[in-house]
């Protein structure tokens, strides 16, 4: 069955480095995916999105890849900040009228 | 204009009761979603209604789970003689889906705590 896998530890960066987040996947050929952040208490909110002919994807100080071929996404925040700590969700879908399908989720702390 | 409501926030209910969870999502989204998120952990996806097709159940855990769609627009989960580890954030998403447009947008849950 389909297996979405996220780094298993929390990941803690100092303020102003780079932060990168992965999101492996198995037994699923996804045509989108994306990535949402989740607060305490909250629903996750969007971030972005990147389809399967698309190498890299940006906006503002966040970039994601998707390999197709390592069955890879990697999401990047650069000058990272406090305000970023938060736990970030991958989701995939094979297609535009499919169900999607959440990762468990990485929490991310970024230390003054 | 409003994002997806649900209600109730927070639901206290003895085992074996039944519980409704309703959800509003955003006006003109066609697809609706349910998730369960127990304490620290992933998204676990239920149920997906599409539009006027036949909903996707594949991630309903029994068959004391279920959901209804009423005209395209609200929804309800029922969850039938509830069981302790039925505890959990219901999480109720709807999206546009149409042309690619899949982000998801949340509401801010229904806690379910089963005593």
């Amino acid at each position: 069955s389909q297996k979405i896998e996220q780094n298993s530890e929390a990941l803690n960066i100092q303020e102003g480095k780079t932060a990168t987040l992965t999101c492996n996947y198995t037994n699923y050929s996804p045509a989108y995916l994306q990535w949402y952040r989740q607060d305490p208490g909250r629903g996750p909110v969007f971030l972005l999105l990147i389809r399967e002919n698309e190498k890299e994807k940006r906006k503002e100080r966040l970039k994601v890849t998707f390999d197709t071929t390592l069955k890879q996404s990697l999401f990047h925040i650069t000058a990272s900040q406090p305000a970023d700590s938060a736990t970030y969700l991958c989701a995939l879908t094979k297609t535009s009228y499919d169900k999607v399908i959440f990762g468990p989720g990485t929490s991310l702390s970024v230390i003054p | 204009g409003a994002g997806v409501s649900q209600s109730p926030s927070n639901k206290v209910t003895e085992k074996g009761k039944d519980v409704e969870l309703r959800c509003d999502p955003i006006s003109g989204h066609t697809a609706l979603y349910w998730y369960r998120q127990s304490l620290g952990q992933g998204l676990e996806f239920l149920i997906y209604f599409q539009g006027n097709s036949a909903p996707d159940k594949s991630g309903l855990p029994s068959d004391r789970f279920s959901a209804e769609r009423t005209g395209g627009s609200v929804s309800t989960l029922t969850i039938q003689r509830t069981q302790q580890e039925d505890s959990a954030v219901y999480l109720c998403a709807s999206s546009l889906t149409s042309g690619g447009a899949l982000e998801q947008y949340f509401g801010p849950g229904t806690r379910l705590t089963v005593t």
